[in-house]
Formats: C-alpha cells, structure tokens, sequence
C-alpha cells in the first residue's frame, strides 16, 4: 500500500491566495523531500527536511517538518500562475523514498 | 549537461508486445531507479539500482525486469505488455550511494498498451 499519503489531491485557487498541500506517513521518517512537477514535465526537486520541526523557506514557499517526523506541510503564499502543477513529499521511512500521491494546484488568473 | 536520458518518450504497444526503456545519466551516480505514474497514485517505484551491479525490487515489480547495464545505464524491460501497465514511466538517478540527496529524473516516457 501507499506508504506516504498527501491531501488534497487537487486544489484549485485564485491568483493571490494561498495553498497548503499535507503529507502523512503510518511510520517515522528519516527525512523528506518536496518535488514539483509542471504539467507535462518531470519532477523537479525542491527541497529536503531532514530534523525534527524543521521549517525551510523559499521566497513565497515554506515548508515543514512534523515534531513527530510523520507529516511534513508545503504552504505558498499568494499564489502566482507559475505555480502551477503537482507537488510530491517523498519520504523516507526505510532504505528508500516513497513519493506521497501529489497534489495538483490550478491557478485561476 | 545533459542529466538523465530516457528513451523513447512516446510508445504504443499492443497486448503481449514486449519492449525495453531505456535510460542513462552522465553525472556519476551509483544509484538509479525506474518510477511510474498514473493519475492518484503518484510516483511508485518499479526497481531501482543501488549501485553498478545490483537491482531491488520496489513497491510495484510484478511485470517488469530491469538491467544496469553499466554505472551509466539501467533500462526497464516489459516482457509481455498489458493495458494495466499504461502509465508515464520516469527513470530517476541519485549521487553516489547516498539517500539523502535529490533524486534527477528523466524527461519520461509515456506508454501506451491497447
């Protein structure tokens, strides 16, 4: 079974406003990493979290890591258009990262 | 630079067709993997190879065979296709015998099998 979940699966805004994508794990997590696939393209990596209640930014993203190391946050604030496409967590609970299911961002003009 | 190379980007089988994917990367990475992606599923692993020599099998290797041929190149065989096995497949590659680096994928391929 799926070993990282993420919520939602889809998310549509208007331009300006924010977004927030979850990732969930049944089990602890060495580390995480957050990738970004435009449509039609490959994943991108973003970044990667690796301590208890980390939080890393990056201009209008933020990202953090659960006390627990079970969950991981990806918020962006005031959305632009090239923010679209699917953003992945992929964690590590073992020897291997899994990738969470993705969530898609449509950006309304 | 050309990063990881996967070919080819677009293929339609028929049922019961085989074919090989192949992909090679020039950064000198011990480790690389093959991905697919279908719509809610996400990215699940297929095989990967830790290093030159040595292939694993991931979350989803029922229909699948992998080959590293060299430290470069690690290509997915389907032996017998199924319209199950539609879907985007993404080779990926990682720095040497780490796990917690990015992982670099390769412009994918999608896959068709009627």
């Amino acid at each position: 079974g799926q070993q990282v979940m993420q919520i939602p699966q889809y998310q549509h805004v208007q331009e300006g406003e924010d977004f927030t994508t979850y990732c969930n794990s049944s089990t602890t997590l060495s580390n995480i990493q957050w990738y970004k696939q435009r449509p039609g393209g490959h994943p991108v990596f973003l970044i990667q979290l690796v301590k208890s209640g980390e939080v890393k930014k990056q201009k209008r993203l933020t990202f953090q890591f659960g006390e627990a190391k079970k969950n991981s946050s990806l918020h962006i604030t005031a959305t632009q258009t090239t923010d679209v496409g699917t953003y992945f967590c992929a964690g590590r609970p073992g020897n291997q990262f899994y990738f969470g299911t993705g969530t898609s961002l449509t950006v309304i003009p | 630079n050309a990063g990881v190379t996967q070919t080819p980007k677009f293929q339609v089988l028929k049922t019961g067709q085989s074919m090989t994917l192949q992909c090679a990367q020039d950064m000198n990475h011990n480790s690389m993997y093959w991905y697919r992606q279908d719509p809610g599923m996400g990215l699940r692993l297929i095989y990967y190879s830790a290093s030159e020599g040595t292939t694993d099998k991931g979350e989803v290797p029922n229909g699948y065979n992998v080959s590293r041929l060299n430290k470069r190149e690690f290509s997915l065989r389907l032996e017998s296709a199924a319209p199950s096995q539609t879907s985007v497949y993404f080779c990926a590659s990682r720095p040497t015998g780490m796990v917690n680096t990015e992982a670099f994928f390769g412009q994918g391929t999608r896959l068709t099998v009627v």
